[in-house]
């Protein structure tokens, strides 16, 4: 079974820039989440969708982020315009709650965005 | 949201030691547990995770956890460490019915020989 992907993994970009982050998720999960890691800290909920519809963007900067699932399958993540405190780990993350002995998300290997 | 604290930012150990990493969550209502492991340039992996039943809980790669209610704890041990578990560790918690996780700040194990 794939795992969740995202793309790039990788991004240096000047402050007021925009980027945006690609997600993958695991075939036939309906909930996908986006967490934002920041060096030495635990990933934080940014957005969480269920197939796709928003169920969580409390945490989400929405004056500067962005996020959709348009067809319920891929994300993308937008940050316009970027700030230095930005830089950070962006953790995409699925899980399919259906089974509900599970409970567990998959996490991709993330991008590692540096705001300069 | 629930609070999580993991009580030690680092841990040195030598391979073949035993290792426990201790981690404390605040709620008043019923939670799940979870502990993830992230390696270097790595998403996070599920170690084990606690839903209900035996409060001993065993994981992957030799951990395991402890769920104590009163104490509000899921500290993790290995009885042996390779150098292969150098690695950060998150704790994570979710209310019941509730699938958003709140993650500790992460332990950094470093396994020397």
């Amino acid at each position: 079974e794939a795992g969740v992907a995202q793309s790039p993994r990788y991004k240096i970009i000047e402050k007021r820039q925009s980027v945006a982050f690609w997600c993958n998720p695991i075939s036939g999960h309906a909930t996908l989440y986006w967490y934002q890691q920041i060096l030495g800290q635990g990933p934080k909920l940014l957005i969480q969708f269920q197939n796709n519809g928003v169920v969580d963007d409390s945490q989400l900067p929405k004056d500067r982020f962005s996020a959709e699932r348009l067809k319920g399958v891929d994300s993308t993540l937008k940050i316009q315009p970027a700030k230095l405190e930005d830089s950070a780990v962006y953790l995409c993350a699925s899980s399919s709650h259906q089974d509900r002995g599970s409970y567990e998300q998959y996490f991709g290997p993330g991008t590692r965005l540096t705001v300069t | 949201a629930q609070s999580v604290t993991q009580l030690d930012s680092q841990v040195p150990v030598f391979e073949e030691a035993p290792v426990e990493l201790r981690c404390n969550y605040s709620s008043s209502v019923s939670v799940y547990l979870f502990w993830y492991v992230q390696y270097p340039n790595q998403g996070l992996q599920l170690l084990l995770k606690y839903l209900s039943g035996s409060t001993l809980v065993k994981g992957i790669n030799g951990f395991e956890a402890e769920f104590n209610k009163s104490q509000t704890s899921f500290h993790l041990r290995k009885p042996s460490v390779h150098i292969s578990d150098t690695a950060e560790y998150f704790c994570a918690v979710s209310d019941k019915d509730d699938y958003k996780l709140s993650f500790g700040a992460g332990t950094t194990v470093t396994v020397r020989a």
